[in-house]
């Protein structure tokens, strides 16, 4: 079955900590990878993307993703959070032949002075 | 471009009334999906549209939920008769699918209220 799972809800660190958000997903076929931000009462926005190529892709606030095709992972990274990073995080994936995308539960980011 | 446009944001109503959900997707674009997020259930595809056709309506709660797509530049979601449950934020999202490309672009989403 395809499906994408983000194993944690809720992730607390401090300010300028390093941070990993964790996405997984399970797929028979090839995938698209995409990280959508979603800041307090906002729509999502696209972070960053994986269509092809180079397997470490980067945002411009300093975000980067690792598509790891034997681990079947797109985790998120940051070295260094700021207070502005708080917002929701959503893995999403476009399954080859499917024209939608699929979400994981998403990760809430939550940065403490 | 303005990006995509939700209409209202805001609604709030009573049971048993009928709501529509207005959108514009981004000029160009020939895909069109809406969603809804709730605490419990998180983001939800319910309907998507290529040029103007539904594709796949698999999400769709049941049959008081309908959605259409008259043109390029506008979509409804309408509930009738709407109840409490259907409370959540609904949004709207655009992508073109050319190049290769399959980001969406999302509108900021209207937060129903049913009572």
């Amino acid at each position: 079955a395809q499906s994408v799972t983000q194993l944690d809800s809720q992730v607390p660190v401090f300010e300028e900590a390093p941070v990993e958000l964790r996405c997984n997903y399970s797929s028979s076929v090839s995938v698209y990878l995409f990280w959508y931000v979603q800041y307090p009462n906002q729509g999502l926005q696209l972070l960053l993307k994986y269509l092809s190529g180079s397997t470490l892709v980067k945002s411009i606030n300093g975000f980067e993703a690792e598509f790891n095709k034997s681990q079947t992972s797109f985790h998120l990274r940051k070295p260094s959070v700021h207070i502005s990073d708080t917002a929701e995080y959503f893995c999403a994936v476009v399954f080859q032949g499917a024209q939608k995308l699929v979400f994981g539960q998403g990760t809430r980011l939550t940065i403490n002075p | 471009d303005a990006g995509v446009i939700q209409s209202p944001r805001h609604e709030v109503t009573e049971m048993g009334q009928e709501v529509t959900l207005r959108c514009k997707p981004i000029s160009g674009h020939d895909y069109l999906f809406w969603y809804r997020q709730t605490m419990m259930r998180g983001l939800e595809l319910l309907i998507y549209f290529n040029n103007n056709v539904p594709i796949d309506d698999s999400g769709m709660p049941e049959d008081r939920f309908s959605a259409k797509m008259p043109n390029a530049s506008f979509s409804t979601l309408k509930i009738q008769p709407s109840e409490p449950r259907d409370s959540a934020v609904y949004f709207c999202a655009s992508s073109f699918r050319g190049r290769g490309s399959y980001e969406q672009y999302f509108g900021p989403g209207t937060r129903l209220t049913v009572t």
